[in-house]
């Protein structure tokens, strides 16, 4: 199975702060890694697929680089709506996998 | 509107069964991809398994954890998806989402609000 490896687990941030979070795949995955935002008590929900590409809907301030085996989710202007936990997801190979998750929290 | 809705979680013991149904609303259900993913404070986000669309085969996809115990099917008529779990252990215990698959990629783009199993004595 790919592992998918996030860093950090945890960030404390305020609005208006830049934050980057990172996604590593323990083997090459081309850009078939999707990105999500959950909020608590709620489903995940998709903000970025094949590595870069924003799904409708989802604020520009968002954005996912990377290729291969390490990928970032960066959020340009951090809003209050943000505070949530990301996670990445590699649709490369079965199993599915996703990351351990990165909790963005008010600093 | 597109719209996933589980139900059927609940308590059971231990090497009982179970069976999820999510109702699919607002997508051409027999043309979409559909999979059960799982999650639990200890372990997070866990897929499940998988199914295709019949126009794909139809056929199944499942984790090495709960393959030969959970079974995926689907019902074109009723747009009902479905997850028989038998022979159930302590540690499915999770929230279960059912999701719908993008067609631009095994990403899960609309999900379901999850509904709570727990596997207990």
């Amino acid at each position: 199975d790919i592992q998918m490896t996030q860093s950090p687990s945890s960030v404390s941030a305020s609005v208006g702060d830049r934050i980057t979070i990172t996604c590593r795949a323990s083997q090459g995955i081309s850009t078939w890694l999707a990105w999500y935002q959950q909020k608590p008590g709620k489903a995940p929900k998709i903000l970025i697929s094949r590595a870069s590409n924003l799904q409708g809907g989802v604020p520009s301030r968002f954005s996912g680089s990377g290729s291969g085996t390490e990928f970032t989710l960066t959020i340009s202007s951090l809003q209050p709506e943000d505070f949530a936990t990301y996670y990445c997801q590699q649709a490369y190979s079965l199993p599915f996998t996703f990351g351990g998750g990165t909790k963005v929290e008010t600093k | 509107e597109e719209q996933l809705v589980e139900s059927g979680g609940g308590l059971v013991a231990p090497g009982e069964s179970l069976r999820l149904s999510c109702a699919v609303s607002g997508f051409p259900f027999d043309k979409v991809w559909l999979s059960w993913v799982r999650q639990t404070p200890e372990k997070g986000l866990e897929w499940v398994g998988r199914i295709k669309s019949q126009t794909d085969g139809g056929t199944t996809d499942y984790a090495a954890p709960v393959k030969g115990r959970f079974f995926i099917s689907r019902d074109d008529s009723e747009n009902t998806l479905y997850l028989q779990m038998d022979s159930l252990k302590t540690e499915d215990t999770a929230v279960y989402y059912c999701t719908k698959i993008s067609r631009f990629g095994e990403f899960s783009d609309y999900w379901g609000q999850g509904t709570p199993v727990t596997v207990s004595s």
